[in-house]
């Protein structure tokens, strides 16, 4: 059973669409991460959200928290080729950082 | 100048071979871990370390033992390899290890073929 669903697993939209990516649980978490990762390449960090309810913006990436910190969702607007990778959420827990939980993973592929 | 760096980037190897893969960081910081990611793009934790001591061993055959001869470095020895663990493995480091919102520093990843 894994503590965090992401969905869809895949994505493959056109240039200028909009998306959103679920992360799903059902335990708490302090905080949750998203990354994304490229091929060949590690995971690089996107955003931290830390309280229930909070939305973040990183350009056309808007992250939200769920109210009661299970859960977790990102939305991109007017997809871009650029934008193509696979995209996991990462939840803490409060037993500490070192314990990072990673979601099951988006891939997302945007076509020109 | 690489922030967290790990050699050798792609490994082939026979099963029952011995295997090592370095890690090294340089961005000072005191934790250190090395994650698996399998071919659906799980990624799960195998081991972490703070300041060369070890804090998290998540249930991995006694087959494979880290070793962090310092807080910069942490290397990962793989003996009688077997074909369930071809994978990625990535090396991360992150600040202190203990804060809610610190972020992990990937490494490029060493994808191992066992034959």
């Amino acid at each position: 059973t894994q503590l965090l669903e992401q969905s869809p697993q895949f994505l493959s939209i056109q240039e200028g669409e909009n998306l959103t990516v679920y992360c799903n649980s059902s335990s708490v978490f302090s905080s949750l991460q998203w990354y994304r990762q490229e091929p060949g390449e590690g995971p690089v960090l996107l955003v931290t959200v830390v309280t229930g309810g909070e939305v973040k913006k990183l350009k056309r990436l808007t992250f939200q928290f769920g109210d009661a910190r299970k859960d977790s969702s990102l939305h991109i607007t007017a997809a871009q080729p650029g934008d193509t990778g696979l995209y996991l959420c990462a939840g803490v827990r409060d037993t500490g950082f070192q314990k990072l939980v990673f979601g099951t993973g988006t891939r997302l592929l945007v076509s020109p | 100048d690489t922030a967290v760096s790990q050699t050798p980037k792609y490994l082939v190897t026979q099963m029952g071979n011995d295997k090592s893969i370095k890690c090294e960081q340089n961005l000072g910081h005191d934790t250190m871990y090395w994650y698996k990611q399998d071919s659906k793009k799980f990624l799960k934790i195998m081991f972490s370390y703070n300041n060369k001591e070890l804090i998290i061993n998540e249930t991995v055959p006694n087959r494979f033992s880290p070793k962090s001869p310092d807080k910069a470095h942490l290397n990962l020895h793989i003996n009688s390899l077997e074909l369930g663990d071809s994978a990625v493995y990535f090396c991360a480091s992150s600040l202190t290890g203990g804060k809610t919102n610190e972020k992990l520093f990937f490494g490029s990843g060493t994808q191992l073929s066992v034959l």
